[in-house]
């Protein structure tokens, strides 16, 4: 059973602190990771990653895959309140048909206090 | 806006209601799904279209009943639901754009209580 596991499930920290959240994966037939931010209702999209070891950045996020360990850190230095939410992280696989679910982690509840 | 629009945004459904859920994507993707959230949970999914063929159902009880008529909206129908099904519904839309990568849009979701 394709399984995506994420750590931690909380964290809660000052502002202008660096995160890291991490994410595990054991799933057949990888394709990519992704990563959504979950402040309300609808995920927003922050990165896929395909490659291993090729890093994304994104502002003060930036993210990074390695396919060899089965794993996705996310990090997010000089926390802002704004950046309070769930960080989900889910993986897809190689269907063939151009119709991919996502096998998605619990995420991580950031908290950032002011 | 995400460009997936969902509607309503909350439900309220006694036992033995039927009502529907319903999603519609502005973004011109050939795939369509629906996830369940619940508290405490992963994002579960539950149905996959693409263009407009159901191509997966991840086991979901017949309660629920996706409806896809082209592959610009979606529902789901819900009938005779159980307390344990109350959570929001995120529909979902997607292009599989090969090297270029994978769009894959949420919309706002659907608060479901059912009393």
């Amino acid at each position: 059973e394709d399984k995506v596991v994420q750590s931690p499930l909380s964290l809660v920290v000052h502002e202008g602190d660096t995160v890291t959240l991490n994410c595990s994966y054991e799933v057949t037939n990888f394709r990519s990771l992704l990563w959504y931010k979950q402040e309300k209702k609808a995920p927003t999209f922050l990165f896929m990653l395909t490659s291993s070891g090729i890093e994304k950045k994104s502002g003060r996020l930036s993210s990074i895959l390695d396919k060899k360990e089965l794993f996705s850190i996310l990090n997010i230095t000089a926390t802002q309140t704004g950046d309070s939410a769930v960080y989900l992280c889910a993986a897809t696989i190689y269907s063939g048909g151009g119709a991919d679910g996502l096998t998605f982690g619990k995420g991580t509840h950031l908290i950032i206090q002011p | 806006e995400t460009g997936v629009t969902q509607t309503p945004r909350h439900l309220v459904m006694g036992m033995t209601n039927k009502k529907s859920l319903k999603c519609e994507q502005h973004l011109g993707h050939n795939a369509m799904y629906w996830y369940k959230q619940s508290a405490k949970k992963p994002l579960e999914l539950m149905f996959v279209y693409n263009f407009k063929e159901q191509t997966e159902n991840n086991s979901v009880p017949s309660r629920f009943s996706p409806e896809c008529p082209n592959s610009s909206h979606l529902f789901l129908h819900l009938h005779t639901l159980q307390p344990e099904d109350s959570a929001l519904y995120l529909c979902a839309s997607s292009q599989d754009r090969g090297g270029k990568g994978f769009g894959y849009t949420f919309g706002s979701g659907t608060r479901l209580t059912v009393v």
